[in-house]
């Protein structure tokens, strides 16, 4: 069965733009989660959705957004982007509340300049 | 708030060895414990699944317990290869949906 996928792989962003990333789930899983990873602060949780509602918010500004989609695919939003922001974005899908484990996908690279 | 510790940072073996990796947690409430590898620049393999009402899992090479109660789970690895170099992450899954990491266990191991 396919993977979780992420789109894009890599972007490269401007300070002060703001930057659209996209997850698709495994097929048949609801719940989909955003980390955010960085080589100072290791994985940051930064939300999960589950039937299209948020369901947990980590400590992020809220620049950081997101949504899911009836299709449980979620997009996840940075708005007026900081340098800081430059980090390996991970998306991981599961049933729900970690039912069979998370899955993740290959990650979105965002490099802020 | 759940808080997880991986130990140690580093680990440099030559190959053949066997090797523990250490992870706790502090909060013993959890829905179940998941162990991942990661290569540089890539994202997050799973590698064993423990429920919370589990004591262990195996998977070739790997073993992973978990002792929930006292808030502890080891990765061993039998037999190590120098593909075996990542590094592994233990998470913890809480009844709050979502999902806690430690900071992993950068591992070596030398031909």
């Amino acid at each position: 069965k396919a993977g979780v996928t992420q789109t894009p792989r890599y972007l490269i962003k401007t300070r002060g733009q703001q930057v659209t990333l996209s997850c698709s789930p495994i097929s048949g899983h609801r719940s989909v989660s955003w980390y955010q990873q960085t080589p100072g602060q290791g994985l940051q949780f930064l939300f999960e959705y589950f039937s299209e509602t948020q369901r947990n918010k980590g400590n992020f500004p809220g620049r950081f957004s997101g949504r899911q989609f009836s299709n449980s695919r979620s997009e996840m939003n940075v708005s007026t982007l900081e340098l800081g922001d430059s980090a390996l974005y991970l998306c991981a899908s599961s049933l729900g509340q970690g039912q069979g484990g998370y899955t993740f996908g290959s990650g979105t690279r965002l490099t802020v300049v | 708030k759940q808080e997880v510790t991986q130990i140690p940072a580093a680990l440099s073996v030559p190959e053949g060895e066997n090797l523990v990796l250490n992870c706790s947690f502090t909060d013993s409430a959890i829905y179940n414990l998941q162990w991942f590898r990661q290569d540089p620049g890539k994202g997050l393999t799973s590698l064993l699944l423990i429920q919370s009402s589990q004591r262990e899992q195996t998977s070739g090479r790997l073993n992973a317990s978990l002792d929930k109660s006292s808030g502890r789970s080891t990765l061993y690895i039998a037999a190590s290869q120098p593909g075996d170099s990542a590094t592994y992450l233990c998470a913890v899954s809480g009844n709050n949906n979502d999902m806690r990491f430690g900071a992993g266990t950068r591992l070596t191991v030398k031909p």
